[in-house]
């Protein structure tokens, strides 16, 4: 069975330190794995995704993940948080077979001023 | 860029009426998707298709059918709707797994 978990529902950060959204999943095989972003009444954004090439994939607005297969994590990170980054983040998985892909529950994330 | 749009932003309709979502995508993409997001339970597939006429329930499909003939174009339809569908709806389409989803701006409904 597939399934994600985002460890954290809320994040709050101070703008300019260090963003950490935790991901887990789980999966038989070896997935694809993404990160979404949702602002206030808005779809959701790609930010970057892992589709078994290098492991640290690099995204749109400074943001990066590190995929690490003995750990089944897929953890979003940014060096300096800014305000505008304050929204919804969603982990996605996607198995190798099937056509589902599956969401996490999402993490909320507060900057600070 | 690929483009999904969704038709309205907000639509507040009666119990009882049919409900219209549409959603159309300008690259030919082969499969569509329509998930609705509420708050705690995150996005839940409704339905999908993977190409023109052809559909396949997701983990929510009760109350909804959708339409595509199409390839550009996958309606959602609530036959008769009802106040536990007021929620955001999101469709969204894509090539490749691996390429992830594309999403419209959402359809937010609100049934009274």
């Amino acid at each position: 069975a597939q399934s994600v978990t985002q460890l954290d529902s809320h994040v709050s950060v101070s703008e300019g330190t260090p963003v950490l959204l935790r991901c887990n999943y789980s999966s038989s095989y070896s997935p694809s794995l993404f990160w979404y972003v949702q602002h206030p009444n808005k779809g959701l954004q790609l930010l970057l995704k892992y589709t078994s090439a290098a492991t640290l994939v690099k995204g749109i607005n400074g943001f990066e993940a590190e995929f690490k297969k003995s750990e089944t994590s897929f953890h979003l990170t940014k060096p300096s948080a800014h305000m505008s980054d304050a929204a919804e983040y969603f982990c996605v998985v996607s198995p190798l077979t099937g056509n589902q892909f599956y969401f996490g529950t999402g993490t909320s994330l507060t900057v600070i001023p | 860029d690929v483009k999904v749009t969704q038709s309205s932003r907000y639509l507040v309709k009666r119990t009882g009426e049919k409900v219209f979502l549409e959603c159309v995508q300008d690259m030919d993409h082969e499969n569509m998707f329509w998930y609705r997001q509420d708050p705690g339970l995150g996005l839940r597939l409704i339905y999908f298709s993977y190409d023109v006429k052809m559909k396949e329930k997701g983990d929510i499909p009760e109350g909804y059918s959708v339409s595509r003939e199409k390839k550009e174009r996958f309606s959602l339809i609530l036959e008769s709707a009802s106040t536990n569908q007021t929620s955001m709806y999101l469709c969204a389409s894509r090539e490749r797994k691996r390429d992830g989803y594309t999403f419209g701006s959402g359809t937010r409904l609100t049934v009274v």
